[in-house]
């Protein structure tokens, strides 16, 4: 079956610029989680939902950041007026009950750079 | 805080045995994960210890010391394919999920 999708995979924005990153987590998984991965360095957790409801956003690293799911099933992640420092790998897992103690199944990524 | 610890780098010889060590201290756990990243793609899932002990899958086993905040992944005939990111992450109670930074194997032949 289809597995976790992201889009775009590549994306270059000017500094300043807004910019949407997509994820479609596998059909019928429950939570939806959303992290930063710098070059190097394991995944830093961002937010996460269950269904639409957001449970966690401790770790959106500014109020730049906002992240929905507002029918509970695909995500946007939306990084406003980017700077250099959100040059990073974004990526999306889901999983398929409540609360993040079970398997999480991680899409391919979104390597934003911003120049 | 959360502040989970791996090695960096590892090497290792084809055939032969590594265990990659992990240790944490978070403000809470509910359980371990162990992730593989190849360069360039996305972690995939390789086991998740709760309780105490050693879990086996094939060539992968687990341990985990709940008391000792401490847990191992050992990886045995060691193969070229094996050569990628290997990463810990712990179950913060439900709340988040803290990932390690990653400790990246080379096989050698």
């Amino acid at each position: 079956g289809a597995g976790v999708s992201q889009s775009p995979r590549y994306k270059v924005a000017k500094r300043g610029q807004d910019v949407a990153l997509r994820c479609d987590p596998i059909s019928g998984h429950v939570s939806l989680f959303w992290y930063q991965q710098a070059l190097g360095q394991g995944p830093e957790f961002l937010t996460y939902f269950q269904n639409e409801a957001q449970l966690d956003k401790s770790g959106l690293p500014s109020d730049r950041f906002f992240a929905e799911r507002p029918e509970g099933s695909v995500s946007t992640l939306k990084i406003q007026r980017t700077q250099q420092e959100d040059s990073a790998v974004y990526l999306c897992a889901s999983s398929l009950a409540g609360g993040p103690a079970y398997e999480q199944y991680f899409g391919p990524g979104t390597r934003l750079t911003v120049t | 805080g959360q502040n989970i610890d791996q090695p960096t780098e590892m090497t290792a010889t084809e055939g032969a045995i590594v265990q990659i060590n992990c240790t944490y201290q978070t403000s809470g756990f509910n359980g371990l994960f162990w992730y593989q990243q190849h360069a360039g793609e996305a972690p995939t899932f390789l086991s998740y210890n709760v309780l105490d002990g050693l879990e086996e899958k094939g060539r992968f086993s687990s341990f985990l010391s709940r008391s000792k905040g401490y847990s191992y992944l050992l990886l045995k005939e060691l193969q070229m394919k094996d050569s990628a990111s290997y990463l810990c992450a712990v179950d913060n109670y439900g709340q988040n999920f803290v990932f390690g930074p990653g400790t990246r194997l080379s096989v050698l032949p």
